[in-house]
């Protein structure tokens, strides 16, 4: 089992839906990253969180650290939002990567 | 301006042979990080390095060696290629901080060995 589990593996929308991706973690943690690949393999680093809930545009990410869970948050979801998005934990020199979550979204 | 930058993007070689990867980062960050991505996608971290401390992911063959020539820069060379080393591999560099994300990543390498 991985230390790292993200759910679904593959999800697919239509234009306009929330969407939620859930990761749960099994080790402790000092902060939970959530990452954005595109389909031409670039990661951007969405959000770093150790507690509670942020927020960067359409984008939601919330923490329960008694429950070791967080989730990611897509409201009004686009087209363009389609990606892989993966959960990973610790801290950078220690990071433990999720297996990723495919994202798409149709028109 | 690029944060991150890696050289060569795609990189095809023979096995057996050496080969570097550059990584350069502009944002004055100390730790900078090599992972490895392979053909499942799953995202894994090969080394992490600042100007005191080079920490080794214990999985990593010896064959793979982090070179710092100063702060901006982590380059990754790797001897004697094998097949099983083809994948992406992506720099990374980070700054202690609170808030906003604290990693930025590289655009990746994707090396294929044959």
């Amino acid at each position: 089992k991985n230390e790292v589990e993200q759910s679904p593996q593959n999800l697919t929308a239509q234009e306009g839906e929330f969407i939620t991706i859930n990761c749960s973690y099994s080790v402790g943690i000092s902060a939970l990253h959530w990452l954005q690949q595109h389909p031409g393999g670039g990661i951007v680093s969405l959000f770093m969180l150790s507690s509670g809930k942020k927020k960067h545009g359409r984008l939601i990410a919330t923490i329960n650290i008694q429950e070791k869970h967080s989730s990611l948050h897509i409201t009004a979801s686009h087209p363009r939002d389609s990606a892989v998005y993966i959960c990973a934990v610790g801290s950078p020199d220690k990071l433990i990567f999720g297996t990723g979550t495919r994202l798409q979204v149709f028109p | 301006d690029t944060a991150v930058s890696q050289t060569p993007k795609y990189l095809v070689t023979q096995m057996g042979n050496d080969k570097s990867i550059k990584c350069e980062q502009n944002l004055g960050h100390d730790t900078m990080y090599w992972y490895k991505q392979d053909s499942k996608k799953f995202l894994k971290i090969m080394f992490s390095y600042n100007n005191k401390e080079l920490i080794i992911n214990e999985t990593v063959p010896n064959r793979f060696s982090p070179k710092s020539p100063d702060k901006a820069h982590l380059n990754l060379h790797i001897n004697s290629l094998e097949l099983g080393d083809s994948a992406v591999y992506f720099c990374a560099s980070s700054q202690e901080t609170t808030g906003s994300p604290s990693t930025y990543f590289g655009p990746g390498t994707r090396l294929t060995v044959t």
